[in-house]
């Protein structure tokens, strides 16, 4: 069974600076995906970023940015130029790189979270 | 677009009663969808997976009889919490995956369930 880990239960940042939230993961897969998504204060569940596990270049969406590492199961998330409203947990998930794109087989593992603070 | 709605978002009932939870998705069709529960502070955890037309399958130690899930229509899935009890209060999540295109799970904004 896949699992993922997230040894950070809490970190901090001070606005305008940069973070970087750690993710490992276990698999004997060697295709899949993996995401980090964010849950502010409302819950809503939102897609910060995306990497497939085929693509050897590091995902960016603006100021966020992964660090793929797949030979060390590594996907951390950087977040650069910190704002107030980044103030959320964020969850690392895991996929199987499944071609079914239904049932179990597109099933989300997600690891514990990291509770992101962000100050002045 | 890809956006999932659940009704309600919050809800109070008495303990021994009945709950159901509405999860849809609003702006494609969803050949699958999944039901998350939420501790707080916690992860989500994944209760079960709904299949339009089919039985849902559910995780290890999730009650099937208990929590109830029917997809009946590629926009709809419901939960339903039978004969609940306080330690069912919980923060309930719904994600959608497109049957089709794509990889990502698109989630509801939750609905906290209070059973006094």
């Amino acid at each position: 069974a896949q699992t993922v880990t997230q040894s950070q239960p809490e970190m901090s940042v001070q606005e305008a600076e940069t973070v970087t939230l750690s993710c490992t993961y276990d698999t004997s897969e060697s295709d899949y995906y993996l995401f980090w998504y964010k849950q502010p204060p409302s819950r809503q569940m939102i897609l910060v970023i995306r990497q497939e596990a085929y693509k050897q270049q590091n995902a960016t969406e603006n100021r966020f940015s992964v660090n793929f590492q797949k030979a060390a199961k590594s996907f951390s998330l950087k977040i650069s130029d910190s704002q107030l409203g980044d103030a959320a947990m964020y969850f690392c998930a895991y996929r199987r790189g499944s071609h079914i794109n239904t049932g179990t087989a597109s099933k989300l593992t997600f690891g514990t979270g990291t509770r992101l603070q962000v100050t002045l | 677009g890809a956006v999932v709605s659940q009704h309600p978002s919050r809800v109070i009932c008495k303990s021994g009663t009945s709950v159901k939870i509405e999860c849809r998705s609003l702006d494609f069709q969803a050949t699958t969808m999944f039901w998350y529960r939420q501790f707080p502070k916690k992860s989500l955890m994944l209760m079960a997976t709904s299949n339009e037309g089919s039985k849902a399958t559910y995780e290890q130690g999730v009650e099937k009889d208990k929590f109830l899930i029917n997809h009946a229509s590629l926009t709809l899935s419901t939960l339903t919490v039978t004969s609940a009890h306080p330690e069912d209060s919980s923060f309930y999540i719904c994600s959608a995956h497109r049957g089709t295109g794509g990889y990502e799970q698109y989630f509801g904004p939750g609905t906290r369930l209070t059973v006094t």
